[in-house]
């Protein structure tokens, strides 16, 4: 059974950083890419951020590009984003999701984790 | 604004067929599959149909996807209270780099 488990998020304050972790397990976690998906208070989803199954291969959303930093350990099963300079408007739930191939690029998310809520806030 | 076009709300009562829509352009739905998930606040988003009208194992099939050009549907016959949620639709976008594009959400409520 795939699993994913998102950690890391809380309180911080604007300008503030902040790790997100997501330990997976249930599949072969290298063969696949990985994404970062956030939901605003109220409103939609939005792709954030996505990596490779070896890690080598990452893209961002305008939004957060030269802010957020996207890694992976396939020793540990764990996905993480390093989020820096964080705003009012990264106030969200992140959301880790499984891709269903080893790149991000149109393949589509298969199996995504609970969440972890970041506020960003003074 | 997000850059898929969903209805904000749908509603119906069980037993009847509801549909909802999602509107994008030639750089996402009119050039790529669609996707649909299902999400209850609080649970992880579950996918429900992917390459617009393929359902993962364990779907029922009350759950269906069509796309026309640019647009595309999800269709939920034979309502169940337990439809009650909250649905996205998503597709790949091929502008400049490419990424993943979400509609805003359809909160589906079963009366």
């Amino acid at each position: 059974e795939v699993q994913l488990l998102g950690s890391g998020g809380g309180l911080v304050q604007p300008g503030g950083s902040l790790r997100l972790s997501c330990a997976a397990s249930g599949f072969t976690f290298t063969n696949y890419a990985m994404s970062w998906i956030r939901q605003a208070p109220g409103k939609g989803l939005e792709w954030v951020s996505g990596i490779s199954g070896p890690g080598g291969t990452t893209d961002y959303a305008d939004s957060v590009k030269g802010r957020f930093t996207i890694s992976r350990d396939n020793s540990k099963n764990t996905l993480y984003l390093q989020m820096t300079n964080l705003r009012a408007d990264d106030t969200a739930i992140y959301y880790c999701a499984k891709v269903s191939a080893v790149v991000v690029a149109a393949h589509h998310h298969d199996y995504w984790g609970q969440g972890t809520l970041v506020t960003v806030s003074s | 604004q997000s850059v898929l076009t969903q209805s904000p709300s749908a509603s119906g009562t069980p037993g009847q067929r509801v549909t909802i829509s999602c509107s994008g352009s030639s750089s996402n739905i009119g050039s790529n599959y669609v996707y649909w998930y299902q999400h209850l606040p609080g649970t992880a988003p579950k996918l429900l149909i992917y390459e617009n009208n393929q359902r993962p194992s364990g779907v029922p099939d009350r759950f269906s996807g069509s796309k026309s050009d640019t647009s595309a549907s999800l269709a939920i016959s034979g309502l169940r209270s337990e439809d009650e949620a909250d649905y996205y639709c998503a597709a790949w976008d091929d502008t400049l780099s490419g990424l993943w594009v979400f509609g805003g959400g359809t909160k589906l409520t079963v009366l």
